[in-house]
């Protein structure tokens, strides 16, 4: 039973260019969020999502960064004209169809932008 | 103050060595704490999950909570080096995202 995957493991980009990071979540799991760990500093929500909807953004930065969660296919965090303050390891986590407990959640290895 | 502070250590303890960790928060509406254990360059791990206050325990590692005191501590009985980790509190009111403190670096020494 394969939990969380992310792809990439690791990504580099430098200053002005996209990044798009990966997240499919457990089997059976239909609600994902997104964390950012900066260094030195504990996990920070950024949004949850549902397929096809988000339910709470009010971790995300206002410009440059929007996420997905297509009927088919990963969710996507997309940071647009990356900066070097965005270098930071990025996890997603999913929980159960139906559960809107925030607590059950699973979390995946992390993907780890680079920028620069 | 942040709502929720951990002391991010390091702390390093002998094997077999009883580890406690501990997290205080300021929002009284929290009701789900969890902890979390983060092996180096990978994803958090959930290793216990109590709801409101009280003890809960898992073979060598106790939960507890005290909602009185805005307190939660997770304590580790017979430390090993396997258990080398950073190991991150969380919380939440339920319906609200995750709050998790900065994480607390823990080397058990062989």
């Amino acid at each position: 039973n394969a939990g969380v995957m992310q792809n990439p493991r690791h990504l580099v980009r430098r200053r002005g260019q996209e990044a798009r990071l990966r997240c499919s979540p457990m089997k059976g799991h239909s609600h994902v969020y997104w964390y950012r760990q900066l260094p030195e500093e504990g996990l920070k929500f950024m949004v949850y999502l549902q397929k096809e909807n988000i339910i709470d953004e009010s971790g995300m930065p206002k410009e440059r960064f929007s996420a997905e969660f297509p009927k088919e296919g990963p969710s996507i965090l997309r940071i647009q004209q990356v900066v070097r303050g965005d270098s930071a390891a990025y996890f997603c986590a999913s929980s159960p169809t139906g559960r809107v407990i925030y607590n059950e959640q699973f979390f995946g290895p992390g993907t780890r932008l680079t920028v620069l | 103050q942040k709502e929720v502070e951990q002391d991010p250590g390091p702390l390093s303890v002998p094997e077999g060595a009883i580890v406690s960790l501990n997290c205080t928060y300021s929002n009284s509406a929290f009701q789900y704490f969890m902890w979390y254990r983060q092996y180096s360059r990978k994803g958090p791990e959930l290793l216990m999950y109590t709801y409101s206050s009280g003890n809960k325990e898992d073979g060598r590692f106790t939960a507890q909570v005290d909602k009185s005191s805005k307190y939660i501590s997770l304590f580790i009985r017979d430390s090993q080096p396997s258990d080398s980790a950073t190991y991150l509190c969380a919380m939440t009111e339920g319906n609200t995202p995750l709050v998790f403190g900065k994480g607390t670096r823990l080397s058990v020494i062989a």
